[in-house]
């Protein structure tokens, strides 16, 4: 089964740090997905990968980052978190190349608090 | 772009009867794929059930099953014998195929289902 871990189930911040939000999927996937989850509005795509050190904006980028050095792992990356930014965070895979090319696996979800 | 609305906030069914979910989406795209997915509480995103927009026939996964209306853009779906692990929160969501490979999905905002005992 494809497992995809996301570092912290809940964190807390200070307005103002700096946040790493880190993912790891197991199954070689080329594409990654970061998104945000809020009551009555669903998820919203912030950006995603294609590849190593490939990245493309989502449909709410701002105030966020990404990293992808290695084809496993994605990092959101808050550069001053703002408590607007409170939410729950949730990573996604996929591979084109299988039987179910575009089936998005998820996290369990990070839980993320800006105080 | 493209939106997907989901117009139930909230539904409620006795176990075993059927439930319906509804969802419409707006694009302009021709290639695409609809997806259903659900959300325990306390749990992890899982796929319900995927439909690719150049097939005619409605996908069907057990006791899951669309009703795809492409001229309409309307992509229901139906829970039949419906149990009470079936309680959760279900997406509908849009993901365009574009050449290089797949798209984010676009969510709906999503529709809390309960079945109750």
């Amino acid at each position: 089964d494809v497992k995809v871990t996301q570092s912290s189930r809940y964190l807390v911040k200070r307005t103002g740090e700096k946040v790493f939000l880190e993912c790891v999927q197991d199954m070689d996937h080329e594409n990654m997905f970061w998104y945000r989850q809020d009551p009555g509005l669903g998820l919203r795509l912030i950006y995603f990968s294609y590849d190593v050190k490939m990245k493309e904006k989502g449909d709410i980028p701002e105030g966020y980052s990404v990293s992808r050095e290695k084809k496993e792992r994605f990092s959101l990356i808050l550069e001053s978190a703002s408590t607007n930014q409170t939410s729950m965070y949730l990573c996604a895979s996929s591979a084109p190349g299988t039987s179910r090319p575009y089936e998005q696996y998820f996290g369990p979800g990070t839980r993320l608090t800006v105080t | 772009a493209q939106t997907v609305t989901q117009s139930q906030p909230e539904m409620s069914v006795q176990e075993a009867e059927t439930v319906t979910l509804s969802c419409t989406y707006d694009t302009s795209e021709s290639n695409y794929y609809l997806f259903w997915y659900k959300q325990p509480p306390s749990r992890q995103m899982i796929l319900v059930i995927r439909q690719e927009a150049y097939k005619q026939q409605n996908a069907t996964e057990n006791r899951f099953s669309v009703n795809f209306q492409k001229a309409a853009k309307s992509f229901s779906l139906k829970i039949s014998d419906s149990q009470l692990g079936d309680t959760a929160m279900y997406f509908c969501a849009f993901m365009k195929i574009s050449g290089g490979g797949a798209d984010g999905l676009t969510f709906g905002k999503g529709t809390h289902l309960i079945i109750q005992p």
